[in-house]
């Protein structure tokens, strides 16, 4: 099984729509981020969490929000879906410390029609 | 101007070359990252490293702190090779990675 797990790995939607994507951990890391992925572009990040009572904005947290569940466990939602928000979804996590890397999920491939 | 540029930015080489991709940064780190993204978009973390070089397998990372650039060669370079590879850097200043814009390889059989 995977350390980083995302559902759902692909997802079509209309315009207006609230979406959820969800993100589970078996490596026992505390820190947890959701990116996204434009073609031709790098990874920009979206929120970041170091624990489960802590929820960080990271450079294009408009649109989104995120939700810390349990320590193995976060969600991204997208309240009212728009057309640019379609692009690849990343959720990570890492250990403690600036300097440990991150492992991440597959990816969910999300289009806003 | 990024803080964390890759070069090049494409590369099309043939099966057994030598393979040299190139990260230059602005930023002062505590660590740089070197990441594989496979065409199916699975990301994987390579290496991380603060100085000197570090190898595995056919891959083997620099990084020069002084002239603030790293290098990620393979050897023996094979199809499954192709990918893209993305460089990022942690800074002590800021919790969030710095990402480059990746280098997309492709190695012809």
């Amino acid at each position: 099984d995977a350390d980083v797990t995302q559902t759902p790995r692909n997802r079509i939607t209309k315009t207006g729509k609230r979406i959820m994507l969800e993100c589970s951990q078996t490596k026992g890391h505390d820190r947890m981020y959701w990116y996204r992925q434009d073609p031709g572009l790098g990874l920009q990040l979206i929120y970041y969490s170091f624990d489960v009572k802590d929820i960080n904005k990271g450079e294009i947290s408009d649109g989104y929000s995120v939700s810390r569940q349990a320590q193995a466990k976060f969600s991204l939602s997208l309240e009212s879906a728009i057309p640019n928000q379609t692009a690849l979804y990343f959720c990570a996590t890492s250990g403690g410390g600036e300097t440990q890397p991150q492992h991440f999920g597959d990816g969910t491939r999300l289009s806003i029609l | 101007k990024n803080e964390v540029e890759q070069s090049p930015q494409n590369l099309t080489a043939q099966e057994g070359e030598f393979i040299t991709i190139n990260c230059s940064y602005s930023v002062g780190i505590s660590a740089l990252h070197w990441l594989q993204q496979h065409p199916g978009g699975g990301i994987v973390s390579l290496f991380m490293l603060s100085s000197g070089k570090k190898k595995h397998g056919r891959l083997i990372a620099t990084i020069n702190i002084q002239e603030k650039h790293s290098s990620l060669h393979i050897t023996a370079s094979h199809p499954r090779d192709s990918a893209v590879y993305i460089c990022a850097v942690s800074t002590d200043s800021n919790y969030q990675l710095i990402w480059g814009a990746g280098t997309k390889l492709i190695i012809k059989p």
